[in-house]
């Protein structure tokens, strides 16, 4: 069982480049979550989707887009990166109210 | 919104000690969990606690959601201990789950 899967693990990018983050998950979730972690800082909340075909936007969720594809899948896309969006990016899951699983997380540096 | 904080901010301890960590809330929550970040970044589940007391092997956590807190006791810590703990709530009337700020743990050998 796999939980939550995330790709790319590291990505390196330029100012400009544009780039999609991938989340799966295998638990049947209905809500799904795409959190950025700075450095000595708590996770903040970019993007979730509360069921297959609805999205929403979080705390911070300037820069980026997001596509709710499935129930499994959400991705995170950003059009043109910026040094600000360097951070480590975790995407998340959970079944109506219950308990938050996360993913590994993908550390994004953009020059 | 809901307010979320967490103490200390930063605790060392030698292996084999005890700590107690805190989670106050400002409102009031459906949902609360624990989280242990370890030092290559995984996030870590804990507990799923909205109230009452649980236990898993060393570590143990109560919360009293009248009283708006959160308890996480660590006992006989170890080196493997080490990392952040981060506390997440889910505001009653809320969308979404707002994390502390978490505790920094260093478990010296």
């Amino acid at each position: 069982n796999a939980g939550v899967t995330q790709t790319p693990k590291f990505q390196v990018l330029k100012t400009g480049q544009s780039m999609t983050l991938q989340c799966a998950q295998d638990m049947n979730h209905n809500s799904m979550y795409w959190y950025r972690q700075d450095p000595g800082m708590g996770l903040r909340l970019i993007y979730y989707s509360a069921s297959e075909g609805t999205t929403d936007k979080g705390e911070v969720p300037n820069g980026y887009n997001v596509s709710r594809l499935n129930k499994r899948e959400f991705s995170l896309r950003l059009e043109s990166a910026a040094p600000s969006q360097t951070s480590v990016y975790f995407c998340a899951s959970r079944l109506h109210s219950g308990e938050l699983f996360f993913g590994e997380g993908s550390r994004l540096t953009v020059l | 919104g809901i307010q979320v904080e967490q103490s200390p901010p930063d605790l060392i301890l030698q292996e084999g000690a005890n700590s107690t960590l805190r989670c106050n809330f400002s409102d009031s929550v459906n949902n609360l969990q624990w989280f242990h970040q370890n030092p290559w970044g995984q996030l870590i589940n804990l507990f799923y606690i909205p109230s009452g007391t649980k236990q898993n092997g060393r570590l143990s956590a109560t919360t009293v959601a009248t009283e708006r807190y959160s308890l996480l006791y660590i006992s006989s810590s170890q080196t493997t201990d080490s990392g952040v703990y981060f506390c997440a709530v889910f505001p009653y009337y809320g969308q979404n789950f707002v994390f502390g700020p978490g505790t920094r743990l260093s478990v010296l050998p």
